[in-house]
């Protein structure tokens, strides 16, 4: 079964720019999780989309948005980027969303490079 | 929220040593404690969990504890490789309301030395 996959692998952009990054996630999982990466920061969760919707919101601003598509693909977006968006952005799949024992696989990431 | 604190930043050890890296968590209601190995240019991987009902899980030469009291669970690598070398995060699956998210440590480097 393959893994989650997230494109592109690597971006540049320069301030003020917008950005999508795109991830599928694996066969059958239906939960998709956004985290940003950074050397200072660690891994910060961005938000997690189930069934099309978004289920929890992590503290980011509103430049930071994404969405689910009807196969459980999904996208985020960040627009006016900033110097300090510049980061890995990892997408994360899991079989189920919530209180559930959720095992999440993560992606390889998009590194973002914000000039 | 969850706050999940991770120690130490860097381990380094001898090949065939044990390796131990602990984390502690803020919410007594988190109740699944998985471990990320993170290489160079790769996205974390799952390497073992532990869900809150369990004490110990074990898998091969990787055991996860869990001391729910203390709010505390460590990783335990046992007869180190060099390809154990990475980054390992804890993370804790955490909640408000009916949403959970998981907050992760800030990870430790370990490094295997020959």
């Amino acid at each position: 079964k393959a893994g989650v996959t997230q494109t592109p692998r690597y971006l540049i952009k320069t301030r003020g720019q917008q950005v999508t990054l795109s991830c599928s996630p694996i066969s059958g999982h239906r939960s998709v999780s956004w985290y940003q990466q950074t050397p200072g920061q660690g891994l910060q969760f961005l938000f997690e989309y189930f069934s099309e919707t978004q289920r929890n919101k992590g503290n980011f601003p509103g430049r930071f948005s994404g969405r689910q598509f009807s196969n459980s693909r999904s996208e985020m977006n960040v627009s006016t980027l900033e110097l300090g968006d510049s980061a890995l952005y990892l997408c994360a799949s899991s079989l189920r969303q919530g209180r559930s024992y959720n095992e999440q696989f993560f992606g390889p990431g998009t590194r973002l490079t914000v000039l | 929220g969850e706050n999940v604190e991770q120690h130490p930043s860097t381990l380094s050890v001898q090949e065939g040593d044990s390796a131990v890296i602990k984390c502690t968590y803020s919410d007594s209601a988190s109740n699944y404690f998985p471990w990320y190995k993170q290489e160079l240019g790769k996205g974390p991987q799952l390497i073992i969990d532990i869900r809150s009902n369990v004490g110990e899980k074990k898998d091969q030469r990787i055991a996860v504890t869990l001391n729910k009291t203390a709010k505390h669970f460590s990783l335990h690598i046992t007869e180190t490789q060099p390809e154990d070398s990475a980054v390992y995060f804890c993370a804790a699956r955490g909640y408000t309301g009916t949403a959970s998210k998981l907050t992760f440590g800030t990870g430790t480097r370990l490094q295997v030395t020959l």
